[in-house]
């Protein structure tokens, strides 16, 4: 099975940087998701990373440590329209990607 | 090009009745999920599709819900007969191997 954890909740202010950590435990990992979900939308795709190491996307970025089954998705520049649920999903064997409970951050001015 | 296409996006039903949810995945999509999601939870996987073929069905509670993909493009999930616990977000997603393009959900509340 797998295990994902996750802040429940965090909260930030516009124009900072947030940085949303989720930790896992799994056999057979191939690669861990990020994605944003904004009330009653479905989830869109943010970073995949497969190897150690930080991955950037413009005001995004995304780190995973392998060995530490740790990753975390780094936000910039905070935007008011970066309040979100954040959901960390890790894919173990071939297709099949497990989500977290997700991160609500919220960004206040 | 489209998205995922998923119907009705609401859906208030009482409890005992039956329900279906459609989806229609991009284009070339072989990979087609079914996630359930409660409020302030992650999805959770109930069913994923290769083509025609359900590979992971373990998650389905097969007593009360089925789903199928005949001709390997769009599906369909049911729920007979429905109970209040089902109400959540019905999910459905496509890939091609990578990352999942969801669609915008079906919300289901059971009364």
């Amino acid at each position: 099975g797998q295990n994902i954890d996750q802040p429940t909740e965090m909260t930030a202010t516009e124009g900072a940087i947030v940085q949303i950590n989720c930790t896992y435990q799994t056999s057979g990992f191939n690669g861990l998701f990020w994605y944003q979900q904004h009330a009653g939308e479905a989830p869109t795709f943010l970073s995949y990373n497969v190897l150690d190491g930080l991955e950037e996307k413009g005001r995004f970025s995304s780190f995973l440590s392998r060995s530490k089954g740790y990753s975390y998705l780094l936000l910039k520049e905070l935007q008011m329209k970066d309040s979100a649920s954040y959901l960390c999903a890790v894919r173990r064997g071939s297709y099949i990607p497990t989500f977290g409970r997700g991160t609500s951050l919220i960004v206040h001015p | 090009e489209a998205g995922v296409v998923q119907s009705p996006r609401y859906k208030i039903i009482e409890k005992k009745q039956p329900v279906a949810f459609w989806c229609n995945p991009i284009s070339g999509h072989n990979t087609l999920y079914w996630y359930l999601q409660n409020l302030g939870q992650g999805p959770e996987l109930l069913i994923r599709y290769e083509n025609e073929e359900a590979v992971d069905d373990s998650q389905l509670p097969k007593d009360r819900f089925s789903a199928e993909r005949l001709k390997g493009v769009d599906s369909t999930l049911k729920i007979q007969p429905a109970e209040l616990g089902d109400s959540a977000v019905y999910l459905c997603a496509s890939s091609t191997g990578g990352e999942l393009f969801f669609g915008e959900g079906s919300r289901l509340t059971v009364l």
